[in-house]
């Protein structure tokens, strides 16, 4: 089974709306760690917000935010105001806290393309 | 700046000809990771080195093999290059420690491999 699964392929959105892009997870550890990460076109993976499973208030970094839905287990990436530059695949990830061999569990990303 | 640097970031080999990436850090990270991502995929972990203790993935290929000779340095040679091995290879450092869930992972810009 999934333990990651990012339902949109590919995304288009006008430049300065808000998107959200979606993620649900699948885990039976209490204690787990979420991530969603960029990757423009030119390779490099750049990290933009964690969420731990414990903590109590969805996590916010500029116009990022997380939209934490523990019980759903859902958590979804929302940017604001997006911008030409947001244009990239976006990848969720996870943390199980029983895996000592630290590893990310991915899902298969979004792309996600901003119209101008 | 502290930074991952992965040399070269475009690599050209010849089937079956050995061929070296390597992958150097300013972090200080204690755990330094080798992924291979293919185009429009999500990153696939090869191995990864918590200090000096090297850790492989049950699918990772024979082909593949890794070196730390320090904390700074980590270097993934592919002993035989096949067609199916063409990828970007992901370097990526973090500081870990048993109890920590925040693995933010630090990624290098990559090493886009093309195999003749």
């Amino acid at each position: 089974a999934q333990k990651i699964t990012q339902t949109q392929p590919g995304m288009f959105v006008q430049e300065k709306e808000a998107v959200t892009l979606d993620c649900t997870y699948d885990t039976s550890d209490p204690s787990y760690g979420l991530f969603w990460y960029k990757q423009p076109s030119s390779g490099e993976m750049i990290f933009l917000i964690y969420q731990g499973s414990y903590d109590q208030q969805n996590a916010t970094e500029g116009r990022y935010s997380l939209n934490f839905q523990k019980a759903r287990k859902s958590a979804n990436l929302v940017i604001s105001a997006s911008q030409l530059g947001d244009s990239a695949m976006y990848f969720c990830a996870m943390r199980e806290g029983r895996d000592s061999n630290y590893q990310l569990i991915w899902g298969a990303g979004t792309k996600l393309i901003i119209k101008p | 700046d502290a930074m991952v640097i992965q040399n070269p970031r475009y690599q050209v080999t010849q089937f079956g000809k050995p061929v070296t990436l390597s992958c150097s850090q300013t972090l200080n990270h204690n755990v330094m990771y080798w992924y291979q991502q293919k185009s429009s995929q999500a990153p696939k972990l090869l191995f990864h080195y918590y200090d000096k203790d090297f850790n492989n993935e049950a699918d990772t290929p024979d082909n593949f093999q890794s070196r730390r000779p320090n904390t700074s340095f980590c270097f993934l040679d592919i002993r035989s290059p096949g067609l199916g091995d063409a990828a970007m290879y992901l370097c990526a450092t973090s500081r870990d420690g048993l109890s920590n869930l925040y693995n933010e992972q630090f990624f290098g810009p990559g090493t886009r491999l093309t195999v003749l």
